[in-house]
């Protein structure tokens, strides 16, 4: 089993919709967890961390549910700018220095 | 400005020699880190490095080695080990006191190996 896994999509988004999904992760004693957004053969970019109470930054709003082990990423008003890839990444070990484990992505195109 | 640079941006070997590329780091991060990205795969992780004249093996290591005589250069040398070098590489840094140690990479390597 993967450590984070995620729907591959395409989520296909009008313009303006609100689009939402999730990744799952199988550590439970992880302690961090983010969002990144990859364009198309570019490097990933931080979106967001994910605290435990769920936090937003703008059109976008993050949830973590520990007792089923997933996080989520929602985003609003959707743009064309937000079409990319966003990779779920969580903390592996309980050390927590800083040994990240790379969902493999969710691929979001909206449309006009 | 502070940030992270990988080159070159395309790289082309034949099989069977060694190739390194480079990273190198402004933001005086102490942790460095290597990974390759395959299609369709999360991210991997080679090597990394939490200060200098230190590294540890990551989850994908065999073929590949590192050093870390600086703390701005974190450089990956490609060997004719690895069986399958073709991917997209990309390095990282972290902070020490950054929320989670979330990293930031740099513009990323695409080696072909022919």
């Amino acid at each position: 089993r993967k450590e984070v896994e995620q729907d591959p999509g395409p989520f296909n988004v009008p313009e303006g919709a609100t689009v939402a999904f999730n990744c799952t992760y199988s550590n439970s004693a992880s302690q961090s967890f983010f969002w990144y957004r990859q364009d198309c053969r570019k490097e990933p970019k931080l979106l967001m961390s994910v605290y435990s109470s769920g936090n937003e930054d703008g059109r976008f709003t993050a949830q973590l549910n520990r007792a089923s082990q997933y996080i989520s990423l929602l985003i609003r008003d959707s743009k064309l700018s937000d079409s990319a890839t966003y990779l779920c990444v969580v903390n592996g070990e309980t050390d927590s220095w800083g040994k990240l484990q790379f969902g493999a992505g969710t691929q979001v195109v909206v449309t006009p | 400005d502070g940030g992270i640079t990988q080159s070159p941006k395309y790289l082309f070997r034949k099989e069977g020699q060694n190739v390194t590329l480079s990273c190198e780091q402004n933001l005086n991060h102490d942790a460095m880190y290597w990974y390759r990205q395959d299609p369709g795969q999360g991210l991997r992780l080679i090597y990394y490095s939490q200060i200098v004249n230190d590294f540890q093996k990551g989850d994908i290591a065999e073929g590949y080695s590192v050093s870390r005589e600086k703390k701005e250069s974190f450089p990956l040398t490609v060997t004719s080990a690895q069986k399958n070098p073709t991917a997209f590489y990309l390095c990282a840094s972290s902070p020490p006191d950054g929320f989670g140690y979330e990293q930031y990479f740099g513009p990323g390597t695409r080696l072909t190996v022919t």
